[in-house]
Formats: C-alpha cells, sequence, structure tokens
C-alpha cells in the first residue's frame, strides 16, 4: 500500500525558495498522479498543483511541482515566499485502495 | 453562493448515522467531466480519504471505513449526499465535499462542515 510522507514542518523567509517534499513508501510514484493542496488556517483546501507539475488557473507561477523518480519522491517548490503562503501542504496520489494522502507539511514564513 | 456547499446536522450520537449533503450550485453535477468524492479532517489533524463516486455511478470507498460509508449523487436535485453509519467518537471532523476532475485531482472543495460525535 502507498503512503506518503511528508516532513512536519519547513520554515523560510520572505522572498526566499522553500521545497517541500513526499516521499513514495512503495510502487512507483511516478505512475500516479500528484496533486498538491494549499490550507489556509482556519479554511477548505485549495488545489496548487496538479497531475505532478501542473497550475490551476488563477495559482501564480512562483508555484511548481516536480518528481524525482530515482528518489520516488515529488516536490513542492515554492519562490518568492509571501506571508500569505503560510499554510498546511499536502500531497495526494492513490493507489488500489483510493486516495492517499500525506501527513501534511506546516510552512511558516518568518 | 459557494458552488459547493455542505450541510447536515452538527452533532451525532455514537452508534448513529452521519448524513451529509453537497448541494452543487454550478450545474457541473451534470457533466461527465467531473466525478464527486468526501474528505475528512478531524481537528487538529490531517486530510482524510471516505470516497468517490463516478459520472458512471461507481463508487469507491476507503476500505478502513468497513462498510460503514454509502455515498450517493441525485442530479435532479443537485445534490451529494455521505451516510457513515455506527459512527463513534473517531469520525469527529470537519466533512468537505469535493468536485474531482480525471480519478484523484480535486478542482472544487466545499467550505467544509464540522461533525461533532457525541452523546
Amino acid at each position: 500500500n502507498l503512503m506518503l510522507t511528508q516532513p512536519h514542518s519547513v520554515s523560510e523567509s520572505p522572498g526566499k525558495t522553500v521545497t517541500i517534499s513526499c516521499a513514495g513508501s512503495s510502487g512507483d510514484i511516478v505512475s500516479n498522479s500528484v496533486q498538491w493542496y494549499q490550507q489556509r488556517p482556519g479554511s477548505a483546501p485549495t488545489t496548487v498543483i496538479y497531475e505532478a507539475n501542473q497550475r490551476p488557473s488563477g495559482v501564480p507561477d512562483r508555484f511548481s511541482g516536480s518528481i524525482d523518480s530515482s528518489s520516488n519522491t515529488a516536490s513542492l517548490n515554492i519562490s518568492g515566499l509571501k506571508t500569505e503562503d503560510e499554510a498546511d501542504y499536502y500531497c495526494q496520489s492513490y493507489d488500489s485502495r483510493g486516495w492517499v494522502f500525506g501527513g501534511g507539511t506546516k510552512l511558516t514564513v518568518l | 453562493q459557494l458552488p459547493l456547499q455542505e450541510s447536515g446536522p452538527r452533532l451525532v450520537k455514537p452508534s448513529e448515522t452521519l448524513s451529509l449533503t453537497c448541494t452543487i450550485s454550478d450545474g457541473s453535477v451534470s457533466s461527465s467531466a467531473y466525478h464527486w468524492a468526501w474528505v475528512r479532517q478531524p481537528p487538529g489533524q490531517g486530510l482524510g480519504y471516505i470516497g468517490t463516486i463516478f459520472f458512471s455511478g461507481v463508487t469507491s470507498y476507503n476500505p478502513s471505513l468497513k462498510g460503514r460509508v454509502t455515498i450517493s449523487v441525485d442530479p435532479s436535485k443537485s445534490k451529494l449526499s455521505l451516510s457513515l453509519s455506527s459512527v463513534t467518537a473517531a469520525d469527529t471532523a470537519i466533512y468537505y465535499c469535493a468536485r474531482v476532475m480525471d480519478i484523484v485531482t480535486v478542482d472544487s472543495w466545499g467550505q467544509g462542515t464540522l461533525v461533532i460525535v457525541s452523546s
């Protein structure tokens, strides 16, 4: 069964770049779709990346996604950090059981 | 008006059935481009998958819910429904309905509704 492991928290300064990882425990994460969701405090999630590296309309190009097949890891990259990017970020994929979410990463912009 | 809006009881007693509705107000319930899902989030915890109903009517549920869950959609009423039976305190969570493109990508989320399981 697929498990997705994310760091519990990351922090970075405004204007800098941060990368949040999502490591797949088994199987080939590349062969599955990977999504990233942003959840600000007290709000519902929103989609910032789908199909590993696609941005929905309205999401700034400061957000990008990638997959490293050698390590079976997906990554969310946020450049030019703004205080409004402070949120929880969840990766998501699926296996035969259905959707699988990572545990979430709290991004602090300080 | 939000395109997806959850509604239902805020408080449910243990062993009873949790029933929620999601009103889909943008007409997309009739589109073959979309499927529908429920996701929940216990207070202070991460997101958890409940299940999906595909446009075809086929459903897929999280095996961990052990047959307690039923998801249905009524296009004539533009409503998505969730039923979760034999609830316990562990089912206390914010419940989100979601519109799904392809198999797994959520492109629209409801605002969520908190359900507390307590006597």
